[in-house]
């Protein structure tokens, strides 16, 4: 069962932008840095935003994180039809002493 | 850049033992931790545990009886034992590179599909 909740699904149509929340507790999102990926069908999982907010070289700016407390957001610009794909955040959470992931978001382009 | 690739059986029955290899090309193991995941077939994601290059390892409590990794250095690669497998354990199962501590998973290899069935 997940630590971090993510809703289902996400939708918008191109040019819009999305935002994508992950909400958890004080022993992980609270106490660390929070990872975003993304997955496009039948790859593994890429690695958009590290440490709250920060992007791998690569990544184009139109991905943004933030955290506040113990929730975390992912945001896309300028929505493309490319981005159609799960998203998921993860983090360390102390008291269990392990990563945690979140129920993931499925995002779709209209 | 560095490159993984896991291998090992695609199929194992259940109660028995699942072995996968996840071989590490361009680069060095040293000073990274080393970890496994995995994702049921339409699921979401799920750590196992990671390795320190020097041997050091932490596995998730909901596994970590039926789990071990290890890591040979010499041939560049790590590996994942986990035993008394049911259909529970059917997924995809991936191996990635951690920075450091509590850190970030990158890269990630193309992932295995292993299902377990009689």
């Amino acid at each position: 069962q997940s630590v971090l909740t993510q809703p289902p699904s996400a939708s918008g149509t191109p040019g819009q932008s999305v935002t994508i929340s992950c909400s958890g507790s004080s022993s992980n999102i609270g106490l660390n840095g929070v990872n975003w990926y993304q997955q496009l069908p039948r790859t593994a999982p890429k690695l958009l935003i590290y440490s709250n907010n920060q992007r791998p070289s690569g990544v184009p700016d139109r991905f943004s994180g933030s955290k506040s407390g113990t929730s975390a957001s992912l945001a896309i610009s300028g929505l493309q039809s490319d981005d159609e794909a799960d998203y998921y955040c993860v983090t360390w959470d102390d008291s269990l002493s392990a990563y945690v992931f979140g129920t993931g978001t499925k995002v779709t382009v209209l | 850049q560095v490159q993984l690739q896991e291998s090992g059986p695609g199929l194992v029955k259940p109660s028995e033992t699942l072995s996968l290899t996840c071989t590490v090309s361009g680069g060095s193991m040293n000073n990274y931790y080393w970890s496994w995941i995995r994702q049921p077939p339409g699921k979401g994601l799920e750590w196992i545990g990671y390795i320190y290059y020097s041997g050091t390892t932490n596995y998730n409590p909901s596994l970590k009886s039926r789990v071990l990794i290890s890591v040979d250095r010499s041939k560049n690669h790590f590996s994942l034992v986990m035993t008394s497998v049911t259909a529970a354990d059917t997924a995809i199962y991936f191996c990635a590179r951690v920075p450091g501590m509590w850190d970030w998973f990158d890269p990630w290899g193309q992932g295995i599909l292993v299902t377990v069935s009689s």
